[in-house]
């Protein structure tokens, strides 16, 4: 158990509707970081969070957004969704913005349908 | 800009065989270099990681030495076991950035 919680685990809904993913990091971790992973595509970062701040960007869509919160914990909105979309989203984090060591929750796997 | 290369998969290997993943890292300047795995169902979990040439990294059996030369980080077990069956990813991660870049992964089955 890494310490990173993620919900839901699975989420099954329909193309164009919007979904909001939910991370909460390690204790004591102030970056957040999210990925996707898909067949095709491999695991891919898609936005830094530290401290409620954006830190870094990645292969993110415009329709896709994200936000830290005060206790840290963060979320990851997906709208206007294709079927493309459907991927395992991760979210990791680690105690500094340089993600020396970075810890994965189990994921959140998305099926659009 | 950055890239990791690794070994496509699947490896398919019996039990108590030998373990090589190749994976090779190009970029600006000396990464720190690290390898995860993913059991199945799993995220993914720090499994060793060198920082600087000649580095060794070790766990659970595991090691992969951090070669300067080619930037080659490539992962060894000299007895692989049913339960190492996961998915292997060599990552790194440049000294300016935040974020790692992630190979492909290696998928590697072992067969009791």
């Amino acid at each position: 158990d890494s310490g990173v919680t993620q919900t839901p685990k699975h989420l099954i809904t329909a193309t164009g509707q919007r979904v909001t993913l939910r991370c909460s990091p390690r204790s004591g971790d102030l970056s957040v970081y999210w990925y996707q992973q898909s067949l095709d595509q491999g695991l891919q970062f898609l936005i830094q969070y530290y401290n409620g701040e954006e830190r870094a960007k990645g292969n993110i869509l415009e329709r896709f957004s994200a936000q830290q919160f005060p206790d840290l914990h963060s979320e990851l909105n997906l709208s206007s969704l294709e079927l493309g979309d459907s991927a395992l989203y991760f979210c990791a984090s680690s105690v500094s913005q340089q993600g020396y060591e970075q810890y994965f929750g189990p994921g959140t796997r998305l099926t659009v349908t | 800009g950055d890239s990791v290369t690794q070994m496509e998969g699947p490896v398919t290997l019996s039990e108590e065989a030998c373990l090589t993943i190749n994976c090779t890292y190009t970029a600006t300047g000396y990464p720190s270099l690290f390898w995860y795995v993913q059991y199945p169902g799993e995220g993914l979990q720090l499994l060793l990681k060198a920082t600087k040439a000649d580095d060794k990294g070790s766990n659970k059996g595991f090691e992969a030495t951090y070669r300067k030369e080619t930037t080659s980080f490539h992962l060894e077990k000299g007895s692989v076991q049913v339960s190492d069956s996961a998915v292997y990813f060599c990552a790194g991660r440049a000294g300016g950035s935040y974020i790692p870049t992630f190979g492909r992964g290696t998928s590697l089955i072992v067969h009791p």
